[in-house]
């Protein structure tokens, strides 16, 4: 099955500066690749995505770059705020027998620093 | 209501005692996820609907844990003999079936002592 690892699993960066999470999948047959915001005591909310038809997708101070060749994806946050401090979760689509499910990564906790 | 539902928000339960854990998806979305998140974890699949019927259970993790989607709509998650390795967040998302964008609720967070 699908295997997404995620890195690094803390990051902490200036307001204003830019932060980054990476993550590899190992399944090439996965097409959709969905990044979740999570805050305390909430479930996951989605932020961007991307299919494995395009490289880049972006929205606002956010976006997510793909490489299908080397099976791996990024996001980018840019001029980084207080309220984007959370964990976030990259995933990927797993296809077995035509019905999809998610494979998420292990998280990277983001905190701002004022 | 605009977004997933899930009650109850917490459930606190003991050892060997039986729980049932409800999800109610985004209006006219035919696909319903439970996952399990685990403390500093991910989410974990657990079983997947389509309509009435579970497409893919293959995350269930024993014969403990079983769900059901009587009518298409509202889901209940049910473990029987809790055990203290059942403790986590319950998550319930759910999606159109033409696009592959999966909300999830706020989850149910499952203590058993």
């Amino acid at each position: 099955g699908e295997n997404v690892e995620q890195h690094p699993s803390t990051l902490s960066v200036q307001e204003g500066d830019s932060a980054v999470i990476k993550c590899t999948y190992s399944d090439s047959a996965s097409n959709y690749f969905p990044w979740y915001k999570q805050e305390l005591g909430k479930g996951p909310q989605l932020i961007i995505d991307i299919r494995s038809n395009v490289g880049e997708k972006k929205d606002q101070r956010i976006a997510v770059t793909l490489n299908k060749t080397a099976k791996h994806f990024s996001l980018h946050i840019t001029e980084t705020q207080p309220e984007d401090s959370a964990v976030y979760f990259c995933a990927a689509i797993s296809k077995i027998g035509g019905n999809e499910k998610l494979t998420f990564g292990t998280g990277t906790r983001l905190t701002i620093i004022p | 209501g605009a977004g997933v539902s899930q009650t109850p928000s917490n459930k606190v339960t003991e050892k060997g005692k039986y729980v049932e854990l409800r999800c109610d998806p985004i209006s006219g979305h035919t696909a319903l996820y439970w996952y399990r998140q685990s403390l500093g974890q991910g989410p974990e699949f657990l079983i997947y609907f389509q309509g009435t019927g579970a497409a893919d259970d293959s995350g269930l993790p024993n014969d403990r844990f079983f769900a059901v989607r009587p009518e298409g709509s509202v889901s209940t998650l049910k473990i029987q003999r809790t055990e203290r390795g059942d403790s986590a967040v319950y998550l319930c998302a759910s999606s159109s079936t033409l696009v592959n964008e999966q909300f999830f609720g706020p989850g149910t967070r499952l203590t058993v002592l």
